[in-house]
């Protein structure tokens, strides 16, 4: 149990244009959901919190408009880079929580490669 | 803000060897999480941490919970190159349930 998949795994796409990345719980239902950014051989840096049926909530300094989040349904979230740019490139990885062990504990995705040319 | 300090940050070592990386915190955690990750795919949980002084084997692996639940570690015994990773602590927090990311051991075993 407490599969989360992404899809796409990765993505190469030209600057100026959109990308969206789907994070799916499989198995459970998550009314929140977490986006992060993840650069070579560092840590996760937390991006935003994605909220069912809710407005997102973003961490400082990540640009709301550049990173669109929509939580549809309680097992799907999504991340839309817009007007994507070079430096936008990056590891990004979603994480749902669920209660398998009777308390919340996070799972990941497998994370999905952005290559902005 | 709470913060987690991990360390070390690299650590390269010999298949057999034992190592112990650390996360420390002046706030307190809820519960604090291991994960490893393999270049290219997403964190895998290795175990959770909720009751001060708390200790879970998993394996080789030994994790601690400090009796504060401000600190952990985590200690590998005969470590073999199918250990090399990141390693990741992550607190959670009491706001909102985020969790606090340590900025990660680089662990590489060599045979």
């Amino acid at each position: 149990g407490a599969v989360v998949s992404q899809h796409p795994s990765w993505v190469i796409c030209k600057s100026g244009t959109s990308v969206k990345i789907e994070c799916r719980s499989l198995d459970f239902q998550a009314t929140t959901m977490f986006w992060y950014r993840q650069f070579p051989k560092q840590s996760l840096m937390l991006m935003a919190t994605s909220n069912e049926g809710s407005k997102a909530t973003y961490e400082q300094g990540v640009e709301k408009d550049k990173f669109l989040i929509n939580h549809a349904s309680l097992t799907l979230s999504t991340l839309t880079v817009t007007s994507a740019h070079p430096e936008d490139s990056s590891f990004y990885i979603c994480s749902a929580p669920s209660r398998l062990a009777g308390y919340n504990e996070q799972f990941f995705g497998p994370g999905t490669r952005l290559t902005v040319l | 803000t709470q913060l987690l300090e991990q360390s070390p940050q690299f650590l390269s070592i010999q298949e057999g060897e034992n190592l112990t990386v650390y996360c420390n915190s002046s706030s307190v955690f809820s519960s604090l999480q291991w994960y490893r990750q393999e270049p290219g795919e997403g964190p895998v949980l290795l175990v959770t941490v909720v009751t001060g002084g708390e200790v879970k084997k998993l394996k080789r692996l030994t994790f601690q919970f400090g009796d504060a639940r401000k600190d952990s570690s985590l200690h590998i015994t005969a470590a073999q190159p199918g250990d090399t990773g990141l390693y990741l602590c992550a607190g959670k927090n009491n706001q909102g349930g985020k969790l606090i990311f340590g900025q990660g051991t680089e662990l590489s075993v060599k045979p």
